[in-house]
C-alpha cells in the first residue's frame, strides 16, 4: 500500500528557507500516471495547492508562490522536496504531500502532514 | 483563479441522518471536481473524483453529483466515522483550488 510521509524543519525563522521532503513507500515513483504534489493549510484556513512535479522533472507552481518556490524530485530515493524561500508568518501551515492521479485528476493518496511554524 | 464556495461551513447531524454539502465554482469546471474527507491528525482521504465517481474502498453511502458550476456531496445515512471536515477541489485549471471546508459535527 502506497504511503507518503512528510519530513523537515518544524520551525523556520522569518526570511529563511523552508525545506520539506516527502518520502514515498510501497511503490516506485516512476510507475503510473502520477504527479507529486504539495498542499498546505494555514491555521484556521482552507487548503491551498502549492504545486506539483512529474517524474520527468516538469513542474507546475501556484502563481502566488512561484517566485519563492522550488519543487524537486529524486526518483532514486523515492522522494520529492519543496523549498520555499523568504518565508514570513503567512507561510505557517500544515504542509501535506500527495499523489495526483492523472487518470482521476485527483489526489488519491496523501501524507498525514507536517506542521511548519515561521517565527523568530 | 477559480473560486470554490462550499455551503454550509458547518452542520450538526445525528447518526443515520442524510447530509448534503454543496460546492459552487466561480466558472464552469465541467466534471473536474473532487471531494475529500479530513479527520484531524489523519491524511485527507479521496471520496469522490470526477464529480460522481466513487473512489475504491469508499462506502456507497457517499454520492457525488453535478457538473458545470454546481456540485453536491450526499451522505445517505451518517455513520459515526463520518464526522469530519469535507472539502471540494477543482482540477479543471491551474492553480487547483479547494473549497473552504464543511465541518460535520455530532448533534
Amino acid at each position: 500500500q502506497l504511503q507518503l510521509e512528510e519530513s523537515g524543519s518544524g520551525l523556520v525563522r522569518p526570511s529563511q528557507t523552508l525545506s520539506l521532503t516527502c518520502t514515498v513507500s510501497g511503490d516506485s515513483m516512476t510507475s503510473g500516471p502520477y504527479s507529486w504534489t504539495w498542499i498546505r493549510q494555514p491555521p484556521g484556513k482552507g487548503l491551498e495547492w502549492i504545486g506539483y512535479i512529474y517524474r520527468s522533472g516538469t513542474t507546475s507552481y501556484n502563481p502566488s508562490l512561484e517566485s519563492r518556490l522550488s519543487i524537486s524530485i529524486d526518483t532514486s530515493k523515492n522522494q520529492f522536496s519543496l523549498k520555499l524561500t523568504s518565508v514570513t508568518a503567512a507561510d505557517t501551515a500544515v504542509y501535506y504531500c500527495g499523489r495526483h492521479n492523472s487518470y482521476y485528476y485527483a489526489l488519491d493518496v496523501w501524507g498525514q502532514g507536517t506542521t511548519v511554524a515561521v517565527s523568530s | 483563479d477559480i473560486q470554490m464556495t462550499q455551503s454550509p461551513s458547518s452542520l450538526s447531524a445525528s447518526i443515520g441522518d442524510r447530509v448534503t454539502i454543496t460546492c459552487r465554482a466561480s466558472q464552469s469546471i465541467s466534471s473536474y471536481l473532487n471531494w475529500y474527507q479530513h479527520i484531524p491528525g489523519r491524511a485527507p482521504k479521496l471520496l469522490i473524483y470526477a464529480a460522481s465517481s466513487l473512489q475504491s474502498g469508499v462506502p456507497s453511502r457517499f454520492r457525488g453529483s453535478g457538473s458545470g458550476t454546481d456540485f453536491t456531496l450526499t451522505i445517505s445515512s451518517l455513520h459515526p466515522e463520518d464526522f469530519a471536515t469535507y472539502y471540494c477541489q477543482q482540477t479543471h485549471s491551474t492553480p487547483s483550488t479547494f473549497g473552504q471546508g464543511t465541518k460535520v459535527e455530532i448533534k
